[in-house]
């Protein structure tokens, strides 16, 4: 099973909208509505921020929301703020039964 | 609240095998499949495979097929990796998960290093 394919980066400036991609086959992001993000902050723990493609966790901030269209899932933060600055990854339930994680994208707020 | 607490670092020689434990609390251990995800220094994640502790039931990654093992003892809510002739390579902070990925134990680092 091939990783997903993620951005190696992005940036913006404080308050600014930012979407980080997660591409993957029919065989996993196209063909389930079980697509996951996960925030990671350095030496710590991944954190779930989305799953079921658009589903918000209780206390996760409303200005991260998931999509997805055909074999691509998509995260977007709607107001960079400077503690969103960290690590995310994708994972996709897979035709194998298994699951499956993006690469990872670098976030920075400039 | 619930917790998922980890087994502490272990240092294995290249060969020898590895059992890493995950003790949950706070909710239904059998409720909820348990996975297994590793992350190498600087790298990404990486996903292993699960376990359900209700049937015992698991699935793994092809990559640590035959290498892998994931049991879980119910009596005590506890779940665990086996991963034998391990190699350099799989030196790496490995992670348990449940509640449907919300939460994650604290991590075991395994450094194998003759």
């Amino acid at each position: 099973q091939s990783a997903l394919t993620q951005p190696a980066s992005v940036s913006g400036s404080p308050g600014q909208s930012i979407t980080i991609s997660c591409t993957g086959t029919s065989s996993d992001v196209g063909g389930y509505n079980y697509v996951s993000w996960y925030q990671q902050h350095p030496g710590k723990a991944p954190k779930l921020m989305i799953y079921d493609v658009s589903n918000r966790p209780s206390g996760v901030s409303n200005r991260f929301s998931g999509s997805k269209s055909g074999n691509t899932a998509t995260l977007t933060n709607s107001g960079l703020q400077a503690e969103d600055e960290g690590d995310y990854y994708c994972s996709s339930y897979t035709s194998s039964s298994t699951m499956v994680f993006g690469g990872g994208t670098k976030l920075t707020v400039l | 609240q619930v917790q998922l607490v980890q087994s502490g670092a272990e240092v294995k020689k290249p060969g020898a095998s590895v059992k890493v434990s995950c003790k949950a609390s706070g909710y239904t251990f059998t409720g909820y499949y348990v996975y297994w995800v590793r992350q190498a220094p600087g790298q990404g994640l990486q996903w292993m495979g699960w376990i359900n502790p209700g049937s015992g039931g698991t699935g793994y990654a092809q990559k640590f097929q035959g290498r892998v093992t994931m049991t879980r003892d119910t009596s005590i809510s506890t779940a665990y990796l086996e991963m034998s002739r391990l190699r350099s390579d799989d030196t790496a902070v490995y992670y348990c998960v449940s509640v449907a990925g919300q939460n994650w134990g604290q991590g075991t680092l395994v450094t194998v290093s003759s």
